[in-house]
This record gives structure tokens, C-alpha cells and sequence, in this order.
């Protein structure tokens, strides 16, 4: 059974750094890309950015490029998503998800984690 | 980039149709017949419900579709059910970038 599970919600202080993760099984981890999905607390859905584990080749969307860091670790399968200085605006529920169903030369998610929350506050 | 633009709501009776409205731009749903929905209960995780604009995914009920004129894209729900009742976003891929996308806005449908 393909499952991808998220690390818990996490309280930090504007400044402060965070590295939330996602681990994959039931699946080759190596062979699909993983998504990270930003949705802030009522508001609608963002892009990220995307990893393909199996090189580590990350595409970021253009308003995240420079704010996060998105990696993984192919020996645990697990993908990271990585702040070295949050700040209040980064509050936000996070989803990663494995982009399985591919068409035409574009993939879309077919499975998702549950989400992490994150919430910044002093 | 903006978000593409969709109704904020959309209310049904049970057995109706009804159809979300999602507006881009020339640089975004007009240039490419990417256009993808997604369904989101809430607290949940986001499902994807068509691709490409009309293409359904296994799995998904043959009450969605969609279509695309120009910059905009729609899907509607036909026989409109309690359990439609959720969150749906479009997205469509925006520009030329090798990883470019835009969400919609969002739109909220009430079964009555």
C-alpha cells in the first residue's frame, strides 16, 4: 500500500529554522517525484516545488525559489522541506505528495500525506 | 504570477448540476490545455478530479467533467450529491519554466 506520512505540527518563533519531512512507502521512492503543497490557514492552494528522489533534481516555483529548501534522503526514503528563518507568513498547513499519475509528458498527484502544520508565532 | 480566479461559492440541490468557473490568462489557461481540478474536504488532503482539462482519473465518477474556451475553464458536477459537497481548485500550468503552475482561487460547493 502506497503511504506517505509527514512529520507533526510543529510551534516555532520567527527566526527560528524548521525542516519538516515526508516518508514514502509501499513504493519505489526513487522513481516518482514528490510535490510539496503550501495552504495557508483558509486560503487556497500553492505549489512549492518538486524533488525526484531517486537524483535529488528540485524544481522550485518561482515564488518559493530562494525561500525554502527542498531535499531527500534516498537511503530512508524521505523528502524534506527546509526554512532557515521562518517568519509569521510561513504559517501554513504543508502537504507533500507523490506525483504517481503521469500522461502526456505531466504527472499529477495520486497520493498525498496527511499535512503538516506549522505554525509561527512569538 | 496570480492565482487563477473562481467563485468563492457554488450551491446545488441534490440532483442538480452546477459548474465552478475558473479565469486565467493568455500566459496560463489560454496556452495550455493543462488544466487540472482537485477536490478538498475539509481537513483533508486535496484529490485530483480531471487533467487536461476533460480527462478523468480511475476512480472518479463520470458526474465531473470539464471543458475549456479561451482563458477560462469549468467543471461542472451533474447529479450533484452530499458527498460533492467540498472545496475545488483549478490549476492550470503557466508559463514555459519547467515547474510553473497556478492554483484557482477556489470555490466552495454547498449541497443544499
Amino acid at each position: 500500500e502506497v503511504q506517505l506520512v509527514q512529520s507533526g505540527a510543529e510551534v516555532k518563533k520567527p527566526g527560528e529554522s524548521l525542516k519538516i519531512s515526508c516518508e514514502g512507502s509501499g513504493y519505489n521512492f526513487l522513481t516518482y517525484w514528490i510535490a510539496w503543497v503550501r495552504q495557508m490557514p483558509g486560503k487556497g492552494l500553492e505549489y512549492m516545488g518538486i524533488i525526484y528522489p531517486g537524483d535529488s533534481d528540485t524544481r522550485y516555483s518561482p515564488s518559493f525559489q530562494g525561500q525554502v529548501a527542498i531535499s531527500a534522503d534516498k537511503s530512508i526514503n524521505t523528502a524534506y522541506l527546509q526554512w532557515s528563518s521562518l517568519k509569521a507568513s510561513d504559517t501554513a498547513m504543508y502537504y507533500c505528495a507523490r506525483r504517481g499519475f503521469c500522461t502526456g509528458g505531466y504527472c499529477y498527484e495520486d497520493y498525498w500525506a496527511q499535512g503538516t502544520l506549522v505554525t509561527v508565532s512569538s | 504570477q496570480s492565482a487563477l480566479t473562481q467563485p468563492a461559492s457554488v450551491s446545488g440541490s441534490p440532483g442538480e448540476s452546477i459548474t465552478i468557473s475558473c479565469t486565467g490568462a493568455s500566459s496560463d489557461v489560454g496556452s495550455y490545455n493543462l488544466v487540472s481540478w482537485y477536490q478538498q474536504h475539509p481537513g483533508k488532503a486535496p484529490k485530483l478530479m480531471l487533467y487536461e482539462v476533460s480527462k478523468r482519473p480511475s476512480g472518479v465518477s463520470n458526474r465531473f467533467s470539464g471543458f475549456k474556451t479561451g482563458n477560462t475553464a469549468s467543471l461542472t458536477i451533474s447529479g450533484l450529491q452530499a458527498e460533492d459537497e467540498a472545496d475545488y481548485y483549478c490549476c492550470s500550468k503557466a508559463g514555459s519554466s519547467t515547474f510553473s503552475y497556478v492554483f484557482g482561487t477556489g470555490t466552495k460547493v454547498s449541497v443544499l
